[in-house]
């Protein structure tokens, strides 16, 4: 079965920015996405198709894809963005498939 | 607005099936996937199954073969999932989801989540 893979924890400084990477196979091809979930609530769509942004998503959150990692960055990361981050990736043949997740920790 | 609200938690014993609500808010209903997604306590999150805007087309996670039903009420705009054969292993937070090629086919509404406690 399809895979991604996130690592469990990043560490950010306050006013720095974050990085989150998310791989597999042939994930170039496929769409990604991104989700916040914060403790006890549900998550939160960031990013779709790679790196499109919803509405009311601020600016600070992109997404990216090169080759076969899909990245979210967080700038100007604050306090109230601890939390999971997941990614997911979609095509007709994989079917919803999440990573693992990542907890951000902001020192 | 959009909003998707669940049915309150269960508690379920191995063996017996379990059925929850989705109650949509805000939108065409018949207009977007439906989804499931399930998380077990301290873990990530699982997508189950889909149900297609026509209603007429369920897909899900081969792990759920032949326990999992998605069904819907047009007229009240709910979905419903049934789970049979409860494990302990399924005691998860179930969440419905919003789901559309708009949006890439991502999430992008999610319930409050409905804890599902199975235990004997």
């Amino acid at each position: 079965s399809y895979e991604v893979t996130q690592p469990p924890s990043v560490s950010v400084s306050p006013g720095q920015t974050a990085s989150i990477p998310c791989s597999g196979d042939h994930l170039g091809n496929k769409y990604s996405s991104w989700y916040q979930q914060r403790p006890g609530q549900s998550p939160v769509l960031l990013i779709y198709q790679d790196s499109k942004r919803p509405p009311g998503i601020p600016e600070r959150f992109s997404g990216s894809i090169s080759g076969n990692t899909a990245t979210l960055t967080i700038t100007r990361t604050q306090a109230l963005d601890e939390a999971d981050y997941y990614c997911q990736a979609w095509d007709s043949t994989t079917a919803w498939v999440f990573g693992g997740g990542t907890r951000l920790t902001v020192l | 607005q959009v909003q998707l609200v669940q049915s309150g938690a269960e508690v379920k014993k191995p063996g017996a099936s379990v059925k929850l609500s989705c109650k949509t808010y805000g939108y065409t209903f018949t207009d977007f996937y439906m989804h499931w997604v399930r998380q077990a306590p301290g873990q990530g999150l699982e997508w189950m199954a889909i149900l297609t805007p026509g209603g007429d087309s369920i897909n899900h996670a081969q792990k759920f073969l032949g326990r999992v039903s998605m069904t819907r009420d047009t007229s009240t705009s709910t979905v419903y999932l049934e789970l049979s054969r409860l494990r302990s292993e399924d005691t998860a937070v179930y969440y419905c989801a919003r789901g559309g090629e708009g949006s890439g086919h991502a999430f992008d509404y999610w319930g409050q989540g409905t804890l599902v406690t199975v235990s004997s």
